[in-house]
């Protein structure tokens, strides 16, 4: 079974650019989570899919990150415009469904450098 | 909303050595409760969970976690540690029955002396 694909695996920007980053997760997954994670924090949950629709955006700074998941399998993550505290790993994770326990499944992540 | 805490952001052990590493919580509702490690240079992955049930739970390669509600804890240990344990161990909680959104910790980063 493949895992959780991302990419680029790394990027580097200045700030006030934009960038963007993709997942496509396991097959059949129907939930899809992005998460930031800081050097030094534990991950945080940015936006959750159920499906096409957003189950969770409260941690998503709206002003400048937006997140789709089109026809409910790839989704695509934009920063516009970057700043420098945006530098950080962001993780893709799925799972099967929700409303119970499924294990999420993580992606390896895109490591984003923000100059 | 939940919180964890990883009072410990590096443990250098001696091989064989055991180790154990903490995790305390914050909720005001129940809570499903996970490890997950992160290799050099691979994903997170999930090591164990305890969702209900017997409070210790054990994971395939030697580790355990025992969920102890009155301390609101759910401390990981392994009783000898190899070098290929080396990783990155994160604490996390979610909301029994919610959407499985995960609060993690910071990490603690397990560094195995030979």
């Amino acid at each position: 079974e493949a895992g959780v694909a991302q990419s680029p695996r790394y990027k580097i920007i200045e700030k006030r650019q934009s960038v963007a980053f993709w997942c496509n997760p396991i097959s059949g997954h129907a939930t899809l989570y992005w998460y930031q994670q800081i050097l030094g924090q534990g991950p945080k949950l940015l936006i959750q899919f159920q499906n096409n629709g957003v189950v969770d955006d409260s941690q998503l700074p709206k002003d400048r990150f937006s997140a789709e998941r089109l026809k409910g399998v790839d989704s695509t993550l934009k920063i516009q415009p970057a700043k420098l505290e945006d530098s950080a790993v962001y993780l893709c994770a799925s799972s099967f469904g929700t409303g119970g326990f499924y294990e999420q499944y993580f992606g390896p992540g895109t490591r984003l450098t923000v100059t | 909303a939940q919180s964890v805490t990883q009072l410990d952001s590096q443990v250098p052990v001696f091989e064989e050595a055991p180790v154990e590493l903490r995790c305390n919580y914050s909720s005001s509702v129940s809570v499903y409760l996970f490890w997950y490690v992160q290799y050099p240079n691979q994903g997170l992955q999930l090591l164990l969970k305890y969702l209900s049930g017997s409070t210790l739970v054990e994971s395939i390669n030697g580790f355990e976690a025992e969920f102890n509600k009155s301390q609101t804890s759910f401390h990981l240990r392994k009783p000898s540690v190899h070098i290929s344990d080396t990783a990155e161990y994160f604490c996390a909680v979610s909301e029994s029955g919610g959407n499985e959104k995960l609060t993690f910790g910071t990490g603690t980063r397990l560094t195995i002396i030979p």
